[in-house]
């Protein structure tokens, strides 16, 4: 199993533009969710999914969006960058999203906006 | 809102000492999870605590969580090098949430 895999792994923006952030996992996990971690400080969610189709919010989801249409995959899009979006952001999946499980985390994509 | 501090925010001890991290809440949590993430790296879960004065070990790692389910803490007894990185205590269900972190480093 390749485990939780993020795609790109850098990424530079200018403020304004707008991408997209791919994350897949591989182990028919139903819970998936998306963290930014900023220096010095700990992890932040974004969004997280419970099953496919079903997304939530999650402590700073403003400027960003999510969908869940397969299992597999749970990406996230950034609208329209500014700066104050520069981060490391990891996707994270877990077994279930009905009990306290542990997560599994992707390498992360270091995201860059000027 | 529930609050929980992560202390110390940094260490840096001499190899084959001790340390320790804590995480302590103003409520009660329903559970705790440690996460190691290395330099460069992303977060690895190490353990999750869920009872009430729970203890669990992993080789030189001792894990607490408190009787009143409020605070947590993590015990690394004679650091090695390959101890250095970032641990990260977590909470919660769905929404989890992460202490700030407690950044270790080891001298040889």
């Amino acid at each position: 199993n390749a485990g939780v895999t993020q795609t790109p792994k850098f990424q530079v923006l200018k403020t304004g533009q707008s991408m997209t952030l791919q994350c897949a996992q591989d182990m028919n996990h139903e819970y998936m969710s998306w963290y930014r971690q900023d220096p010095g400080m700990g992890l932040r969610l974004i969004h997280y999914s419970v099953g496919a189709g079903i997304t939530d919010q999650g402590e700073v989801p403003n400027g960003y969006n999510v969908s869940r249409s397969t299992t597999e995959d749970f990406p996230l899009r950034l609208l329209s960058a500014a700066p104050s979006q520069t981060s490391v952001y990891f996707c994270a999946s877990s077994f279930s999203g009905l009990r306290e499980d542990e997560q599994f985390f992707g390498p992360g994509t270091r995201l860059t906006v000027l | 809102g529930q609050q929980v501090m992560q202390i110390p925010q940094y260490q840096h001890v001499q190899e084959g000492e001790d340390f320790t991290t804590y995480c302590n809440s103003s409520t009660t949590l329903s559970n705790i999870q440690w996460y190691k993430q290395r330099p460069g790296g992303h977060p690895v879960f190490l353990i999750q605590l869920v009872k009430s004065g729970e203890v669990k070990k992993q080789k030189r790692l001792t894990f607490q969580f408190g009787e009143a389910k409020k605070n947590s803490s993590l015990h690394i007894t004679a650091t090695q090098t390959t101890d250095v990185g970032t641990y990260f205590c977590a909470w919660g269900f769905q929404k989890l949430v992460f202490g700030t972190g407690t950044r270790l480093l080891v001298s040889p």
